[in-house]
């Protein structure tokens, strides 16, 4: 069974930094695209960036690039979004999902995480 | 970046009647158009992806149509487990981008 399982919700202050992760099982995690979205309340999804796992060939949304920062760890299985100084603007729920097909990235998501809400308040 | 405008934003059906929701891409995104629903507290979940095929495990209650720049998702006879907010998602540029959502409610 294909699973994806996010770190727990964190609480943090303005100019904070934060590195969650998303921790994938039941499948060749090597050989799938991840991907990080953010859904902000009432809002739609929005892809922030995807990781290839295998070589770590990351690609950034141009709205996202700058702004964080996407790494994976495929002996174990597991991929990190991480904010150097976080702002209040960043208060949302972030998923992760994979993404099956081809090396190009250019595909739906298939399985997602359970999701982490970040609150950013001082 | 490619637009995807869902419509409407609501949608109020009476059980056992037909749903249809709409979505549509700023530019052609080809037959690459998937569509999830999302329930409250929950991750998006995906329904279907190549537009009119490649369905998921779902129920056959939903279909799906179109390509180029319009697509129809279609909930043949409504229960109240459809109850949820709906997204398209285009794949065909990068980077992917979902629609506003559609919220179908039972009347």
């Amino acid at each position: 069974e294909v699973q994806l399982v996010q770190s727990g919700a964190e609480v943090k202050k303005p100019g904070e930094s934060l590195k969650i992760s998303c921790k994938g099982s039941g499948y060749s995690f090597s050989s799938y695209w991840i991907g990080w979205v953010r859904q902000m309340p009432g809002k739609g999804p929005e892809l922030m960036g995807i990781i290839y796992p295998s070589d770590s060939d990351t690609r950034y949304s141009p709205s996202f690039q700058g702004q964080v920062s996407i790494s994976a760890d495929k002996s174990i299985t597991t991929a990190y979004l991480q904010w150097s100084s976080l702002k209040a603007s960043d208060t949302a729920m972030y998923y992760c999902a994979r993404i099956p097909g081809g090396r190009d990235g250019h595909n739906y998501c298939d399985y997602w995480g359970q999701g982490t809400q970040v609150t950013v308040s001082s | 970046e490619v637009v995807m405008t869902q419509s409407p934003a609501t949608l109020s059906v009476s059980p056992g009647e037909r749903a249809t929701l709409s979505c549509r891409a700023s530019q052609s995104v080809s037959s690459n158009l998937a569509w999830y629903r999302q329930k409250p507290g929950q991750a998006p979940r995906l329904l279907m992806h190549g537009a009119p095929t490649g369905a998921t495990d779902i129920s056959a209650r939903f279909s799906a149509s179109g390509s180029g720049t319009e697509f129809t998702l279609t909930i043949s006879s409504l229960q109240s487990e459809d109850c949820a907010v709906y997204y398209c998602l285009q794949y065909n540029n990068w980077p992917q981008t979902f629609g506003q959502g559609t919220k179908v409610e039972i009347k």
